[in-house]
């Protein structure tokens, strides 16, 4: 079974700082990965799709790259903000009804 | 345009109880998905949906029945509610299973 993995559980940085955060995964026979934000008591907002062919994908100040065969992918967020602050979630797509989520990781940007 | 919205947002349940949740998407998808998300354990598919009048079983469907009657709604019924169904479920849905996911605000449901 796929396991995904994103560590640390939680992070805080200084408002300002770059800061990457980081997702693994035991199989890479996968379709795409998708990055999320979870803000408290909330849904899930994508914030970057990756096909499996692809080695990365950028949106402002977000951007994702992929790493199949080493099973691990990052998100790289430049010049954090507070409005930042919020738990960041990677999933893997293997199939239809093959979606496998990490537990997260929560990010605290302080002012 | 309300991507995908979810019925009700809190439900309190006594232990044997029933409910379903309605989950809606007006962004023409095929596929549609119910997910729970509990502390410590990420989010864990319960059933999904291929298109009209499809479903099939996730990685944890025991307890729970669903039901795509029209494409834009997907139906999540507990017939028989249990205090492990406490969570809080969120429903999405994509063009096809390796499109990008769009979710819903979740419901959370206690189970008494």
């Amino acid at each position: 079974k796929q396991e995904v993995t994103q560590i640390p559980a939680a992070l805080s940085v200084p408002e300002g700082e770059n800061l990457v955060l980081n997702c693994s995964f035991t199989d890479s026979a996968i379709y795409n990965l998708q990055w999320f934000r979870q803000d408290p008591g909330k849904g899930l907002t994508s914030l970057l799709l990756i096909q499996s062919s692809q080695r990365e994908q950028t949106s402002g100040r977000l951007n994702a790259s992929l790493d199949k065969s080493s099973g691990r992918s990052t998100l790289y967020i430049a010049a954090s903000q507070p409005g930042d602050s919020a738990t960041y979630l990677c999933a893997v797509i293997t199939g239809a009804n093959n979606l496998f989520f990490g537990t997260g990781t929560r990010l605290t940007v302080i002012p | 345009n309300a991507g995908v919205t979810q019925t009700p947002k809190f439900r309190v349940l006594k232990t044997g109880q029933s409910m379903t949740l309605l989950c809606a998407q007006d962004m023409n998808h095929e596929y549609m998905y119910w997910y729970r998300q509990d502390p410590g354990m990420g989010l864990r598919l319960i059933h999904y949906s291929v298109g009209e009048g499809t479903t099939a079983k996730g990685e944890v469907p025991d307890g729970y029945n669903v039901s795509r009657l029209k494409k834009q709604n997907f139906l999540l019924g507990l017939e028989s509610a249990a205090p492990s169904q406490t969570s809080v479920y969120f429903c999405a849905s994509s063009y096809t299973y390796y499109n990008e996911q769009f979710f819903g605000p979740g419901t959370r449901l206690t189970v008494l």
